[in-house]
């Protein structure tokens, strides 16, 4: 079974530009859950999804949206990026409400 | 509200040898779960094992064991026979019954692993 995949791996973007990121999850994972990871706040929880639902939201501003499609992929669009918001995107899928979650190889946003 | 502690930084283990990674939790639920990821340099977090609340035993999953005292809340990794290619970056989570899918994690511990 193929894993969780995301894309792009490697994003450059400018300040106030916006960004959209993809999350497929594994076949049969209903759950997607979106986390982000630097250096200084370590990882931190953004969102989860489950059958299009977003179940959970971390404690991000509203420029941090995702949503979820009817085949299980997800999306995260952050909008008028800040140089605070690079970092590694990490998106996590499982199948059932509370089973353990797998990680995508994540998507390294890059802010100048 | 939920927290992982992580105290130690950094690791040094030779190979063959055994390591155990610290982590203590604090949640006012009594029912939740706690998990170990791996990290290495590439990114990805890679599920290593899982220890349920209400689980009597220890959990196992090959050369990872998960010590795991609930009245101390610690739920230590203990790898077994290290390798080379265990030299990463590992943390520690918890799950609460009432936060569905979201993680809380530690600041992580770095190992690395010594021919």
């Amino acid at each position: 079974k193929a894993g969780v995949t995301q894309t792009p791996r490697y994003l450059i973007k400018t300040r106030g530009q916006q960004v959209t990121l993809s999350c497929s999850p594994i076949s049969g994972h209903r759950s997607v859950s979106w986390y982000q990871q630097t250096p200084g706040q370590g990882l931190q929880f953004l969102f989860e999804y489950f059958s299009e639902t977003q179940r959970n939201k971390g404690n991000f501003p509203g420029r941090f949206s995702g949503r979820q499609f009817s085949n299980s992929r997800s999306e995260m669009n952050v909008s008028t990026l800040e140089l605070g918001d690079s970092a590694l995107y990490l998106c996590a899928s499982s199948n059932r409400g509370r089973d353990t979650q797998y990680f995508g190889p994540g998507t390294r946003l890059t802010v100048l | 509200a939920q927290k992982i502690t992580q105290t130690q930084p950094g690791m040094f283990v030779q190979e063959k040898e055994a390591v155990t990674l610290d982590c203590t939790y604090d949640t006012s639920d009594q029912s939740y779960g706690l998990f170990w990821y791996k990290q290495p340099s590439s990114g990805e977090m890679i599920f290593l094992i899982y220890q349920g609340s209400y689980d009597e035993q220890n959990a196992t999953e090959g050369r990872y064991s998960l010590n795991f005292q609930k009245a101390r809340k610690s739920a230590n990794l203990v790898i077994s026979a290290s390798q080379l290619g265990d030299s990463a970056m590992y943390f520690c989570a918890m799950r609460e019954i009432t936060g569905f899918q979201k993680l809380v994690f530690g600041t992580g511990t770095r190992l690395l692993v010594s021919p």
